[in-house]
């Protein structure tokens, strides 16, 4: 039944270690998004794909890489982990490209991945 | 500042009382949304408005939109301890052409209705 889903759900991590968070959502939308909050609760939006093409591709660190397999996955892939990447990820998907209405632009968001590195 | 700043940072009301909450932004917007955030959960998206629209109503939730002053209110009405949460907005700005859904956060307004 869960629309986006994310996994996992916490993750704890040393400094310098490779990590991946993966997400999927069974809506059938065309666009997925991933952001990131901040332990002030702002939230900023770091890449976007539709049809797995990437769309939106904010200032972020190299070392942050989506990957998109297929229009209803957005993975995460983060090498060389620092300290101000603890946070909270949200995944999130959209219509987008579907027809007009109001459907379309409304983004549906993931539980969220919280990261800790250590 | 940011695009999509909320007034208050916090608000704390009895249950029964509205609640409103503000939202300034600086560009065009091809639209404005505002959602939910309870604490240690995603975003739940509440209502969306557009640049063309004025006000909308969904159930308790009443948004207006005042492009002139760039700015939008939410007003929760006959508030429950259960909407006690974070609520963001988020414009969708038509800046630099195509958005592509790309929406802009501000730092959202902590809402805590006591029983």
């Amino acid at each position: 039944d869960t629309a986006v889903s994310q996994t996992p759900k916490y993750l704890v991590t040393q400094m310098g270690n490779d990590k991946s968070i993966k997400c999927e959502q069974n809506l059938g939308h065309d666009t997925m998004y991933w952001y990131k909050q901040d332990s002030k609760k702002f939230l900023k939006i770091m890449f976007s794909y539709n049809n797995k093409e990437l769309i939106i591709n904010e200032t972020v660190p190299n070392r942050f890489s989506p990957k998109s397999p297929d229009k209803a996955h957005l993975n995460l892939h983060i090498n060389s982990l620092e300290l101000g990447d603890s946070a909270v990820y949200f995944c999130a998907s959209s219509p987008l490209t579907s027809g007009g209405g109001r459907a379309r632009d409304t983004q549906y968001f993931g539980p969220g991945t919280r990261l800790t590195v250590l | 500042s940011q695009q999509g700043e909320e007034d208050p940072q916090a608000l704390s009301i009895q249950e029964g009382e509205n609640a409103t909450m503000n939202c300034s932004y600086k560009t065009s917007i091809n639209n404005l949304q505002w959602y939910r955030q309870n604490s240690g959960r995603g975003l739940v998206h509440l209502i969306l408005i557009r640049s063309n629209e004025r006000e909308k109503h969904s159930g308790r939730l009443r948004v207006t939109l005042d492009t002139s002053k760039k700015s939008s209110s939410l007003l929760i009405t006959a508030s429950r301890a259960a909407d006690t949460a974070s609520y963001f907005c988020a414009t969708d700005s038509t800046a630099g052409g195509t958005s592509y859904g790309k929406l802009t956060f501000g730092q959202g307004t902590i809402l805590t209705v006591h029983p």
